[in-house]
């Protein structure tokens, strides 16, 4: 099956610092990738997408970079505020089925 | 637009009792699907639907079944609970999947079950 790892499961910054979440991703088919954001309790959100033929994209205090050569994502939180203390997930679709990582969780120390 | 709606939030079975998990969705989306997620896992597919009528299995299908008889509901069984089955369930749905399509799974609140 497909794998999509994630490089270290917890991240802690202080408020107002720049946040990096990495992943690795295995299929070197996929050809959209998506980062979700989860809070305690609640489903997955949609935070930001990119496709294959893109290398980088960027929504509000947002950036995912996507480097094919090493199979590899990340997502850039600008200025991190207390309410991005969540759980990050990064989707790879291969098709019908999206694959998704273990997770990280990011702590934002005020 | 209510969104992904699931029920009940929380469950408790015995080995062996079966029930259904509910999903609908008011977004009109063509695809659904059922994820369970267990700590460190991530979130790993049950099984997903493209369309009414049409079902296929995902990544741990085993121990589930599904169907999708409206575009609006896509429910969840479990005809024989097991202990390996306590987990947190999503539903989600997208307008589309793959290629041209925007792709983004909206997800439910999840449901909480536990298999005694």
């Amino acid at each position: 099956g497909e794998s999509v790892g994630l490089h270290l499961p917890t991240l802690s910054v202080q408020e107002g610092d720049n946040s990096i979440i990495n992943c690795a991703y295995s299929n070197s088919a996929s050809d959209y990738f998506i980062w979700y954001k989860q809070e305690s309790g609640k489903g997955p959100q949609f935070i930001i997408d990119i496709r294959s033929n893109m290398d980088k994209r960027q929504g509000q205090r947002v950036t995912v970079l996507l480097n094919k050569t090493v199979k590899h994502l990340s997502l850039q939180i600008a200025a991190t505020q207390p309410g991005d203390s969540a759980v990050y997930f990064c989707a790879e679709d291969t098709g019908n089925q999206f694959y998704f990582g273990t997770g990280t969780s990011l702590t934002v120390i005020p | 637009n209510a969104g992904v709606t699931q029920t009940p939030k929380f469950q408790v079975l015995k080995t062996g009792q079966s029930m259904t998990l509910q999903c609908a969705q008011d977004m009109n989306h063509e695809y659904m699907s059922w994820y369970r997620q267990d700590p460190g896992m991530g979130l790993r597919l049950i099984h997903y639907s493209v369309g009414a009528g049409i079902t296929d299995q995902g990544e741990v299908p085993n121990g589930y079944n599904v169907s999708r008889s409206t575009t609006e509901d896509f429910p969840l069984r479990l005809l024989s609970a097991a202990p390996s089955q306590t987990s947190v369930y999503f539903c989600a749905s997208s307008y589309s999947m793959g290629l041209g399509g925007t792709g983004e799974l909206f997800f439910g609140e999840g449901s909480r079950l536990t298999v005694l």
